[in-house]
């Protein structure tokens, strides 16, 4: 079965702090993303990568930094988390090699910065 | 630039009852794939389908189908004969290209089947 896993599904925060979320997919696949979710703002793209090393920048990437050091594995960091980054936080991954239709997504983690 | 507009921000029926879901989408490629997402309560995306911007035929699949038509820039979801377990927020989606790189949400329709 298929399977992107995120670190955390709730994580709590306080303002300042240097913020880690992990992604990992196992499968294979080349295309990673990052999303926040907001309630009337359906999900925004923040980041996403095609191959190790690289990224690009999506919609809403101020704030943001990302890491992609395994193909497996892209990680998003938050410098200094600030109150308007709480929120729900998608990763999801995708290939165009292996013909694969969707993006598939993880459970999510719910971020709260105090 | 891309955008997806789902108007109904939330929708309830009645057990049994159909409902479609609307969304329109505005993009200037000429090859792009739309798509629906299906998220319950446990949070995690569900891909549902994906329709390529060269194949207006409806598709259905058991108690679902889906409506194209690129004269509107519209991709409505019907559900015939709701269920409790349809009650989730649906998500269409639009990308360029292959289909499968990045996605431009709509804001998500939240639909709550009554029993």
């Amino acid at each position: 079965d298929v399977k992107v896993t995120q670190s955390s599904r709730y994580l709590v925060k306080r303002t300042g702090e240097k913020v880690f979320l992990e992604c990992v997919q196992d499968m294979d696949h080349e295309n990673m993303f990052w999303y926040r979710q907001d309630p009337g703002l359906g999900l925004r793209l923040i980041y996403f990568s095609y191959d190790v090393k690289m990224k690009e920048k999506g919609d809403i990437p101020e704030g943001y930094s990302v890491s992609r050091e395994k193909k497996e594995r892209f990680s998003l960091i938050l410098e200094s988390a600030s109150t308007n980054q709480t929120s729900m936080y998608l990763c999801a991954s995708s290939s165009l090699l292996a013909g694969v239709e969707e993006q598939f997504f993880g459970p999510g983690t719910r971020l709260t910065v105090l | 630039a891309q955008k997806v507009t789902q108007a109904q921000t939330e929708i309830s029926v009645v057990e049994k009852e159909d409902v479609t879901l609307d969304c329109v989408y505005e993009t200037r490629d000429t090859t792009y794939y739309l798509f629906w997402y299906k998220q319950p309560p446990s949070g995690e995306l569900v891909f549902l389908i994906r329709r390529n911007s060269f194949d207006e035929q409806n598709e259905i699949s058991g108690r679902y189908s889906w409506n194209f038509q690129k004269s509107t820039s519209s991709f409505n979801f019907t559900i015939t004969a709701s269920q409790v377990v349809d009650s989730a927020v649906y998500f269409c989606a639009l990308s360029p290209n292959f289909g499968n790189e990045k996605l431009t949400f709509g804001t998500g329709t939240r639909l709550t089947i009554i029993p």
